[in-house]
């Protein structure tokens, strides 16, 4: 059983871009979460996939969507990128439950020039 | 949310007890209280949960007050490995309103461990 993996591990792109980040979620899971981390930081709730509808979002612009798929694989997308988006970027799946608990990918490291 | 104060910091040696406390006198009746925490350079990782009754796992154990409004996290020999960030979390557990089981970080806990 693999757990939960994120692409890429690094990635560096300059202000008003546009990236997408891919989480791979933990064989069985449905539910699929994503967080930011700034530096020094706790990690901040996105928002969340289940059953590849968004099942509820966090404090963040429109400009941060994501998509779930069949498979229950997952991608976060954010446009017109910002100097403060620079950031680790995680996910999380999870079976269904709202006290089960999320198991965590490596995370993804933004840097926004 | 219920908010959490952890202190900031704490210190241990190798292979002694740790008890890392967290308040959280907001907490709903229906939160479960989770506790993860985030070696360097990781995802976080879970470490236990309860709801009112104390709790063990293979990794910790967590005692609950008996008014919920605090909880310790208790390592009961600290490794080098469980050097981290210690974060206290209380979680819905029930469906409704805007918690979609979503897990609201706090700064958490730094723990040393020291050789």
């Amino acid at each position: 059983e693999t757990g939960v993996t994120q692409s890429p591990t690094h990635l560096i792109k300059t202000r008003g871009q546009q990236v997408t980040l891919r989480c791979s979620s933990q064989s069985g899971h449905n539910t699929v979460s994503w967080y930011q981390q700034a530096l020094g930081q706790g990690p901040q709730f996105i928002f969340q996939y289940y059953r590849e509808e968004e099942n509820g979002r966090g404090n963040f612009p429109p400009r941060f969507s994501g998509l779930q798929f069949p498979n229950y694989s997952s991608e976060l997308n954010v446009n017109a990128l910002e100097l403060d988006d620079s950031a680790l970027y995680l996910c999380a799946s999870s079976l269904p439950g709202l006290a089960n608990e999320q198991f965590f990918g490596p995370g993804t490291r933004l840097t926004v020039l | 949310d219920a908010k959490t104060t952890q202190p900031n910091s704490m210190e241990s040696n190798e292979e002694e007890p740790v008890h890392l406390p967290c308040n959280h006198s907001t907490i709903s009746g229906t939160d479960y209280i989770h506790w993860y925490r985030q070696l360097p350079s990781q995802g976080p990782e879970y470490v236990i949960h309860g709801l009112t009754s104390n709790v063990n796992n293979r990794m910790a154990s967590l005692a609950i007050a008996e008014d919920r409004k605090s909880s310790t996290l208790i390592l009961h020999r600290a490794t080098l490995r469980d050097a981290a960030v210690y974060y206290c979390i209380p979680r819905a557990g029930t469906a409704g309103g805007t918690s979609y089981g979503k897990l609201t970080f706090g700064q958490g806990t730094i723990l040393t461990v020291h050789p």
